[in-house]
C-alpha cells in the first residue's frame, strides 16, 4: 500500500552528494515522510523523518517542498557503504499504522 | 550489529517439514515484528506484537504461525509451506508499536524444496 514514487535506480560518484528524490503527492496533513535503507543482505535501517520542516541528522538530510507532494533525501558525501536501495514511507506518525514499504530506489555509489 | 538477532540465518526445508524461526532482541523494546521480502516485491509486513500481543495479522496463511512468549523473543512457527514461501524473514523491534525507528535483524533466507 506504497504511497510513494521513487526512481528505480541512481548512480552517484563517490565523495559527492545524492539527492534521492520522492514523490508522495497524495500525502495527508499529518502524515509524515520516513526514509529507511537496506544494504545488500542486511536489514533495513532507520535514516531520518521528517513533517514538513526540513531535517538533518549525522547520517542525511530531508528536504520537504513547500506543498509536501515531495521530498529530497540528501547523503551530503556518498561513500561505497551507501550503496543501498533507500525506501520512502509515508505514515501517520506514531498511531500503530505500521511502515508499507514500496520498491525504493537502488542507489549504486561509483569509485 | 542493530539488538537484533535472528536464527538460523540460512534455512533449506522441505515441504512437509515443521520449522521455527527465532527472533530476540537485547533493546528493552515492547513492539516485535515479522516481515518477509520475496525477490523483486517490496517488504510485507506480516505479524505486529506489542507486549506479547498480536496486534496486526495481515492476511498471512496459517501455515505460518507466531508465538511471542516474552517481548524479548519472537518465533515464527513454519508448516507444510510452499516453493512460494521461499524469502528472507526479517524481524523488527521498535519501543512501541508506531515508533519512528524500527530496528530490524539480518533476516532468516529460507529456501522451502
Amino acid at each position: 500500500d506504497a504511497k510513494t514514487t521513487q526512481p528505480p535506480s541512481m548512480d552517484c560518484a563517490e565523495g559527492r552528494a545524492a539527492n534521492l528524490p520522492c514523490n508522495h503527492s497524495t500525502i495527508s496533513g499529518n502524515e509524515y515522510v520516513y526514509w529507511y535503507r537496506q544494504i545488500h543482505s542486511q536489514g533495513p535501517q532507520y535514516i531520518i523523518h521528517g513533517l514538513k520542516n526540513n531535517e538533518t541528522n549525522e547520517m542525511a538530510s530531508l528536504i520537504i517542498t513547500e506543498d509536501r507532494k515531495s521530498s529530497t533525501l540528501i547523503l551530503p558525501h556518498a561513500t561505497l557503504r551507501d550503496t543501498a536501495v533507500y525506501y520512502c514511507i509515508v505514515r501517520v506518525f506514531n498511531t500503530g499504522n505500521q511502515f508499507y514499504f514500496g520498491t525504493g530506489t537502488s542507489l549504486t555509489v561509483i569509485p | 550489529e542493530t539488538g537484533v538477532t535472528q536464527t538460523p540465518r540460512h534455512l533449506v526445508m522441505g515441504m512437509t517439514n515443521k520449522k521455527s524461526l527465532k527472533c530476540e532482541q537485547h533493546l528493552g523494546h515492547n513492539a516485535m515484528y515479522w516481515y518477509k521480502q520475496s525477490a523483486k516485491k517490496p517488504l510485507e509486513l506480516m505479524f505486529v506484537y506489542s507486549l506479547e500481543e498480536r496486534v496486526e495479522n495481515n492476511s498471512v496463511p496459517s501455515r505460518f504461525s507466531p508465538e511471542c512468549p516474552n517481548s524479548s523473543h519472537l518465533f515464527l512457527h513454519l508448516h507444510t509451506l510452499q516453493p512460494e514461501d521461499s524469502a528472507l524473514y526479517l524481524c523488527a523491534s521498535s519501543q512501541q508499536t508506531g515508533e519512528p525507528e524500527q530496528y530490524f535483524g539480518p533476516g532468516t533466507r529460507l529456501t522451502v524444496t
